[in-house]
């Protein structure tokens, strides 16, 4: 099967535009879970989205939403971006929960300049 | 604050010797995971250890729970330098149905 993967890898903004990340999962899986990483903050976790509806959300301004296609498929968007958005923002996939094991994708590196 | 928390933060060992990482964490859970980064990519998911187990093992893993000390470790035996990377431990708490992730602990293993 082939693993979870995101688009673009890389990506360099400017403060106030928006961003548009993408993942797909693994085949078959139908939760999709977003996480922030930062140096100071560590992994957090933005919110999760399970057969179209989000599940869960941490706790990160409206600035940040999601949403998952029918295919699984997920994206998230960060609007008036800041510099403290710079991140890597991960996906991670999973069968059912977000609280079983879970399947990284290798991220989006977010420079917010 | 966090819910999981590894200790050391910084570990350097030597090829073919034993390395051993803990996490504590504050209340109960319903299981504990490890991860593991390599420099600036996405997670790769070690083993889960649930409530009601103690010890499991994988490969060159073993991974050991004490819910009376809301602990866990997770050593790693004969390291290779291939072992270096950051590890993290991530539990569930059944709370809020997330997976709650620690710092970190970055392993150096020189060869």
């Amino acid at each position: 099967k082939a693993g979870v993967t995101q688009t673009p890898r890389y990506l360099i903004k400017t403060r106030g535009q928006q961003v548009t990340l993408s993942c797909s999962p693994i085949s078959g899986h139908r939760s999709v879970s977003w996480y922030q990483q930062t140096p100071g903050q560590g992994l957090q976790f933005l919110f999760e989205y399970f057969s179209e509806t989000q599940r869960n959300k941490g706790n990160f301004p409206g600035r940040f939403s999601g949403r998952q296609f029918s295919n699984s498929r997920s994206e998230m968007n960060v609007s008036t971006l800041e510099l403290g958005d710079s991140a890597l923002y991960l996906c991670a996939s999973g069968p059912i929960r977000s609280t079983d094991t879970q399947y990284f994708g290798p991220g989006t590196r977010l420079t917010v300049l | 604050s966090q819910q999981g928390e590894e200790d050391p933060q910084a570990l350097s060992i030597q090829e073919g010797e034993n390395a051993t990482m803990n996490c504590s964490y504050k209340t109960s859970i319903n299981n504990l995971q490890w991860y593991r980064q390599n420099s600036g990519r996405g997670l790769v998911h070690l083993i889960l250890i649930r409530s009601n187990e103690r010890e499991k093992h994988s490969g060159r893993l073993r991974v050991t729970l004490d819910t009376s000390k809301k602990s866990s470790s997770l050593l790693i035996t004969a390291s290779r330098a291939a072992d270096t990377a950051s590890y993290f431990c991530a539990t569930d708490t059944g709370a809020n149905s997330k997976l709650t992730f620690g710092k970190g602990i970055t392993l150096s293993v020189r060869p």
